[in-house]
């Protein structure tokens, strides 16, 4: 079945300097979906990605889908503490999966002051 | 005040005993989802609906069974085949129609202990 793969695990930063944590897909997606879950708290939706190629920005978060749309990223610049949380991509399948939204494990985003 | 309401936050049952997990949204979603969050492994989707009366299987189906009678409520049965049921479970909704998936709304998410 659709495996969707996120490292790092872990990232530990120091306040100002940037962040990149990276999704790739065992099979084509037809979309991508990027959450931010606060300590204790739900995913919240950040944006979707349908393109191949496509980038999109929300200030100082930069979002890319992977042309073979099998792959992506979300960097951020310039971190700052409301920036802690865990990052997760989700995949969207297409075909007969349609519907069927797969997480990866998560980037677990720490900063320091 | 629209959104998705899952009950209770936490939630204590001993081994052998069935338990069911519930989830309401008012949003006219017709896409509900399941997932299990369990440390260092992010959310690993139990079941899928896109429409009333029809769900699917995901990653981890094996012990869990779901309804889908409403279009509003999508419950969840943590049954005793479940071997590890101890998790947190977070239900989600999206408009669900088209050629991608839409922006998915999580409830609080339920604590589940078994003891």
């Amino acid at each position: 079945g659709q495996q969707v793969m996120q490292i790092p695990q872990y990232q530990h930063v120091q306040e100002g300097e940037d962040f990149t944590t990276y999704c790739n897909s065992s099979t084509t997606l037809s979309n991508i979906q990027w959450y931010k879950q606060r300590p204790g708290g739900h995913p919240v939706f950040l944006i979707q990605l349908v393109k191949s190629g496509e980038v999109k920005k929300q200030k100082r978060l930069t979002f890319q889908f992977g042309e073979a749309k099998k792959n992506s990223s979300l960097h951020i610049t310039a971190t700052q503490t409301t920036d802690v949380g865990t990052y997760f991509c989700a995949g969207g399948a297409g075909g007969t999966s349609y519907g069927k939204l797969t997480f990866g494990q998560g980037t677990i985003l720490t900063v320091h002051p | 005040d629209g959104g998705i309401t899952q009950s209770p936050k936490y939630l204590f049952r001993k081994e052998g005993q069935n338990v069911t997990l519930s989830c309401e949204q008012n949003l006219n979603h017709d896409a509900m989802y399941w997932y299990r969050q369990d440390p260092g492994q992010g959310l690993r989707l139990i079941y899928y609906s896109q429409i009333v009366n029809d769900f699917q299987k995901g990653d981890i189906a094996e012990g869990y069974s779901v309804s889908r009678e409403k279009k509003e409520s999508f419950p969840l049965t943590v049954t005793s085949a479940q071997k590890n049921p101890t998790a947190f479970y977070l239900c989600a909704s999206s408009m669900g129609w088209g050629r991608w998936n839409t922006e998915a709304f999580f409830g609080q998410g339920t604590r589940l202990t078994v003891v």
